[in-house]
């Protein structure tokens, strides 16, 4: 069935790179997403990959996909404490239905 | 992207009494969408609201449950009905908008709601 996996908790040091990782399962996804929350607040798009993709960057953030592996990435480079927050990685199923499927969150704490 | 506000942002209710949560958007969407939050737990889609028609729920979600309102292409309303601590959850309303990268769901702050 359809299942996002994630683990649940990383922690970095502050200035150190973070990898947040992702596995899914639908193969026939369109695009793939990273979501922020941090404590007490909703959702936040971070970014997002469409699947005849290999790797998009934007400022500290790089996404990496292996359709090959369903295996998706988030580093963030320079990680600072304000970086600190839940992330979550979601799948959009195929079939023009604009279901997201999401993991169930990485827990990224930044310590000094 | 577009600007989503949700209100109540927070409540706490009694078992038994409901409440609407309301989703106001900035633009009109063609596709807004409920989501629950349960503690500690990742988002699950409640029901997808359309305009002009029945809401169309997810498995494990009845209309009884969670009727929903969308009355024109900026506006949606949840209801949680004849609440339970089990409902206590985070809710939030999505939008996936027209024109743009349609599959993007962009989400609202969120309702934070109690039930005792």
């Amino acid at each position: 069935g359809e299942d996002v996996e994630q683990s649940l908790f990383l922690s970095v040091r502050e200035g150190d790179s973070s990898v947040i990782n992702c596995t899914y399962t639908d193969s026939s996804s369109t695009y793939l997403y990273w979501y922020k929350q941090e404590p007490g607040a909703g959702l936040q798009l971070l970014t997002y990959i469409f699947s005849n993709m290999d790797m998009k960057q934007d400022q500290r953030l790089t996404v990496l996909l292996n359709k090959k592996d369903k295996h998706l990435s988030l580093r963030i480079a320079d990680t600072q404490t304000g970086d600190s927050a839940i992330y979550f990685c979601a799948e959009n199923l195929s079939g023009g239905y604009n279901k997201l499927i999401f993991g169930a969150g990485t827990r990224l704490a930044v310590h000094p | 992207s577009a600007v989503i506000s949700q209100k109540p942002s927070r409540d706490i209710c009694q078992r038994g009494t409901s409440l609407t949560i309301q989703c106001q958007v900035d633009s009109q969407v063609t596709m807004m969408f409920w989501y629950r939050q349960q503690p500690g737990q990742s988002l699950t889609l409640i029901a997808t609201a359309n305009q002009g028609s029945e809401a169309t729920y997810e498995s494990g979600f009845v209309i009884d449950k969670f009727p929903i309102s969308r009355p024109n292409l900026t506006f949606s309303t949840l209801t949680v009905s004849n609440m339970s601590p089990e409902d206590s959850s985070i809710y939030l309303c999505s939008v996936a908008l027209a024109g743009g990268i349609t599959d993007t769901q962009y989400f609202g702050p969120g309702t934070r709601l109690t039930v005792l």
